[in-house]
């Protein structure tokens, strides 16, 4: 069964720093999704990787894939209040030529001013 | 485009009583996705439909129905409702085939979600 596993669960941050979440999954998959929710609201796609390595940046997020080690990273940088939210990485598993996409944990991120 | 809807926004439920929630999608996906999610969790897969008349169970089916005789419409039906099916809904859309051939992204579109609270 594919796992998909985030971490950091939860993420403090103070403004202006750097992190980094992880996302882990079990099973080979050639792609990989990214997305924000904000509470009480629904999920925003941030980022499509569609290929081994394939870098997406926009504003201060950046994320990659590594099919090969099966992690995705969603880089913070100069981190703002405004990146308070939820990420949910989502990996699209194939079951008998249908598809459907698993996701993972989420991680809570807080960024205190 | 309005994307992917859903109705209701909120619903409280007694036990035992049944609802169908609604979701529509004018974007042509053949694919279509209902998960709830718990309070301060992820995403769990209850439903999911590659097109008009072919569904299969998620992770979490127990409870619920759904049926599909449209390419726009997917309903969701709770029969005999629990408090543990209190949630909120999602339905998602998408469209998925060979990204390294056609080169495009296939990603889901959420809806805005349906609160339900059985008591």
């Amino acid at each position: 069964e594919l796992k998909v596993e985030q971490n950091p669960l939860f993420l403090s941050m103070q403004e202006g720093k750097n992190y980094t979440i992880y996302c882990n999954y079990s099973t080979t998959s050639d792609r990989l999704y990214w997305y924000r929710q904000d509470p009480g609201k629904s999920l925003e796609s941030l980022f499509v990787l569609l290929s081994n390595g394939a870098v997406k940046q926009e504003g201060r997020l950046m994320a990659s894939l590594d099919t090969k080690a099966r992690l995705s990273t969603l880089h913070i940088t100069a981190a703002v209040h405004d990146l308070s939210a939820t990420y949910f990485c989502a990996v699209p598993v194939s079951t008998s030529g249908t598809y459907k996409y698993i996701f993972g944990t989420g991680t809570r991120l807080k960024v205190l001013a | 485009n309005a994307g992917v809807t859903q109705t209701p926004k909120f619903r409280i439920l007694k036990i035992g009583q049944s609802m169908t929630l609604q979701c529509t999608q004018d974007m042509n996906h053949n694919y279509m996705y209902w998960y709830r999610q718990d309070p301060g969790m992820g995403l769990k897969l209850i439903y999911y439909s590659v097109g008009a008349g072919i569904t299969d169970k998620g992770e979490v089916p127990n409870g619920y129905n759904v049926s599909r005789s449209t390419t726009e419409d997917f309903p969701l039906r709770l029969e005999l409702a629990a408090p543990s099916q209190t949630s909120v809904y999602f339905c998602a859309s998408s469209s998925y085939t060979d990204a390294r051939t056609s080169g495009r992204r296939y990603e889901q579109y959420f809806g805005p979600g349906t609160r339900l609270t059985v008591t």
